[in-house]
């Protein structure tokens, strides 16, 4: 089955730097690819999403890449604020609708 | 519009008994999901339900039973709850093709 390794796992950024997370996964179907943004004691969230015919898609302060030949893509937060400190994971899906997430990453943003 | 209903939000459960976690979507999606979600290990795929009458096994289905009850409704039985089921469950939905999956407030269930 599908396999998504993210990294890293917990993250420590300065407010007004930028945070950068990774994942890999392993199956070739694989043609879609959302972020979560989970805050403690809350449900997970859409934050961005990007779908295999495009290589990056950016939302003001967050934006994601894709490399399908690699079986990796990345989200990339800039300026980023003590509100952007939660967990984050992300997650593959293709044919059958089934969707696998990432470990996740916990960035703490320190004002 | 609710989005996705769990019940119950919390629950502690003696090993060995059973019990049976709902969910309910109003948006008419196609696919459901039970994930748990333990420190570290990110949310693990138990079961889905890709439409109404189908179910397939995820990462972690052992000491799990789902029933897609009807298009709204998927459950998540544990019959014999151990201790190493204690976890944080959310349940999801989506519609079809590549869309934004919704999750439920989750519950919280301790095995004692």
């Amino acid at each position: 089955g599908e396999n998504v390794e993210q990294h890293p796992s917990t993250l420590s950024v300065q407010e007004g730097d930028s945070a950068v997370i990774k994942c890999t996964y392993s199956d070739s179907a694989s043609n879609y690819f959302p972020w979560y943004k989970q805050e403690l004691g809350k449900r997970p969230q859409l934050i961005i999403d990007i779908r295999s015919n495009v290589g990056e898609k950016k939302d003001q302060r967050i934006a994601v890449t894709l490399n399908k030949t690699a079986k990796h893509f990345s989200l990339h937060i800039t300026e980023t604020q003590p509100e952007d400190s939660a967990v984050y994971f992300c997650a593959t899906s293709g044919g059958y609708q089934k969707v696998t997430f990432g470990t996740g990453t916990k960035l703490q943003v320190i004002p | 519009n609710a989005g996705v209903t769990q019940t119950p939000k919390f629950q502690v459960l003696k090993t060995g008994q059973s019990m049976t976690l709902q969910c309910a979507q109003d948006m008419n999606h196609n696919s459901m999901y039970w994930y748990r979600q333990d420190p570290g290990m990110g949310l693990r795929l138990i079961y889905y339900s890709a439409s109404e009458g189908t179910t397939d096994k995820g990462e972690v289905p052992n000491g799990y039973n789902v029933s897609r009850l009807n298009k709204r409704e998927f459950s998540l039985r544990l019959e014999s709850a151990a201790p190493s089921q204690t976890s944080v469950y959310f349940c999801a939905s989506r519609g079809s093709g590549n869309t934004e999956a919704f999750f439920g407030q989750g519950t919280r269930l301790t095995v004692v």
